[in-house]
């Protein structure tokens, strides 16, 4: 049981590049969802999907499209990344029932943007 | 719209003392949950407790407890007996109650160093 995996781990970019994060989970959760984190803040939330076959934009979704190809797999796309979307990248997943819904984080994603 | 403040930057506490993390949260929305999570220098967010609004009692979970005041809208983390593997980021973060979102908003953290 791994958990909720993110590959790749670091990846610098050039400006106007593009790529994909990716992000998979094992524990059969309904719930994904993609934050990002700033130097000396919180996480923000980017986009989440209740369920498969759906999203939906967070607080900060401009520069982003996510994928949420089937239940396991919740991806984040940059089309041309800026150097404003430097920063380290989490996605979590929770499965939306229970007393808590607590959330399991993935490892990150360090990304820079030169 | 919900917002969690986290007011003390940063924290030093000597090695088995305890010490209190604050986090004050403002919501119109009478059903919610509070989380903390710890942010070690690996990066890696970990679950340390969770409390939820209409809970009658204050959450422990072994050195963590969870001082929930409903009324002043604050949900201070205490840590008892500090460790040095204490030392990290802490973040409060509240859940949204809508159904099908339940996503977290973060406060800014509190960088905790624990002293020999």
């Amino acid at each position: 049981n791994a958990g909720v995996t993110q590959t790749p781990k670091f990846q610098v970019l050039k400006t106007g590049q593009s790529m994909t994060l990716q992000c998979a989970q094992d524990m059969n959760h309904n719930s994904m969802y993609w934050y990002r984190q700033d130097p000396g803040m919180g996480l923000r939330l980017i986009y989440y999907s209740a369920s498969e076959g759906t999203t939906d934009k967070g607080e900060v979704p401009n520069g982003y499209n996510v994928s949420r190809l089937n239940k396991r797999e919740f991806s984040l796309r940059l089309e041309s990344a800026a150097p404003s979307q430097t920063s380290v990248y989490f996605c979590a997943s929770s499965d939306g029932t229970g007393k808590t819904y607590e959330q399991y984080f993935g490892p990150g994603t360090r990304l820079t943007v030169t | 719209a919900q917002k969690i403040t986290q007011t003390q930057p940063g924290m030093f506490v000597q090695e088995k003392e305890a010490v209190t993390l604050d986090c004050t949260y403002d919501t119109s929305d009478q059903s919610y949950g509070l989380f903390w999570y710890k942010q070690p220098s690996s990066g890696e967010m970990i679950f340390l407790i969770y409390q939820g609004s209409y809970d009658e009692q204050n959450a422990t979970e072994g050195r963590y407890s969870l001082n929930f005041q409903k009324a002043r809208k604050s949900a201070n983390l205490v840590i008892s007996a500090s460790q040095l593997g204490d030392s990290a980021m802490y973040f409060c973060a509240m859940r949204e109650p809508r159904a099908g979102r339940r996503a977290l908003t973060f406060g800014s953290g509190t960088r905790l160093q624990v002293q020999p």
